[in-house]
């Protein structure tokens, strides 16, 4: 049983760059979660994705977008990347509206330079 | 907004002294999930509090959520080394729908 897939796992991009990063949830799972954690903080909402639509969002500005496919899977974008942007990009799997046990994929770790 | 504050931020103990990190959210909570970190790791689910009063244990691990829903803790008796990483709780709110992270706690074990 498949857990959380991410790719890439790490990722060197210059400020001003476009970056996407892709996830793939746990088998079973329908809904989908990003957050960034930045060096020696806590992970932070971007937004969580379900039936293909944006549920809910964090305090992210619109450089930070995302979609879901139909096969569940998501992406995370980032426009005109800033330095503060390095962190380590989380996505989460869960089923359907529940906030119960998600599960976490090992990250990305983007380093902007 | 809904914040979930989690203390201390560190905690430096000797092997086999007890551990205890504290959470409390601004909001009432539909339920609490505590997750461990370890350093260079992701965020590993180890268990979720529902109900008001509610205590769990996990061998050694002991978690309670509080009456009113807003608080949480947890309780690791008697460190081992095996225990070092960053404890979260994570506050999920059925109005705002949303799972929001505490700051953690980083937990370091001397043997």
């Amino acid at each position: 049983d498949a857990g959380v897939t991410q790719s890439p796992t790490h990722l060197i991009k210059t400020r001003g760059q476009q970056v996407t990063l892709r996830c793939s949830p746990k088998s079973g799972h329908d809904t989908v979660s990003w957050y960034q954690q930045a060096l020696g903080q806590g992970p932070q909402f971007i937004f969580q994705y379900y039936e293909e639509e944006e549920r809910q969002r964090g305090n992210f500005p619109d450089r930070f977008s995302g979609h879901q496919f139909p096969n569940y899977s998501s992406e995370l974008n980032v426009n005109a990347l800033l330095l503060g942007d390095s962190a380590l990009y989380l996505c989460a799997s869960s089923l359907g509206r529940d906030l119960y046990g998600y599960t976490f994929g090992s990250g990305t770790r983007l380093t902007v330079v | 907004g809904q914040q979930v504050m989690q203390i201390p931020q560190y905690q430096h103990v000797q092997e086999g002294e007890d551990f205890t990190t504290y959470c409390n959210s601004s909001t009432t909570l539909s339920n609490i999930q505590w997750y461990k970190q370890r350093p260079g790791g992701h965020p590993v689910f180890l268990i979720q509090l529902v109900k008001s009063g509610e205590v769990k244990k996990q061998k050694r691990l002991t978690f309670q959520f509080g009456e009113a829903k807003k608080n949480s803790s947890l309780h690791i008796t008697a460190t081992q080394t095996t225990d070092v990483g960053t404890y979260f709780c994570a506050g999920g709110s059925s109005n705002t729908g949303k799972l929001i992270f505490g700051q953690g706690t980083t937990l370091q074990v001397k043997p």
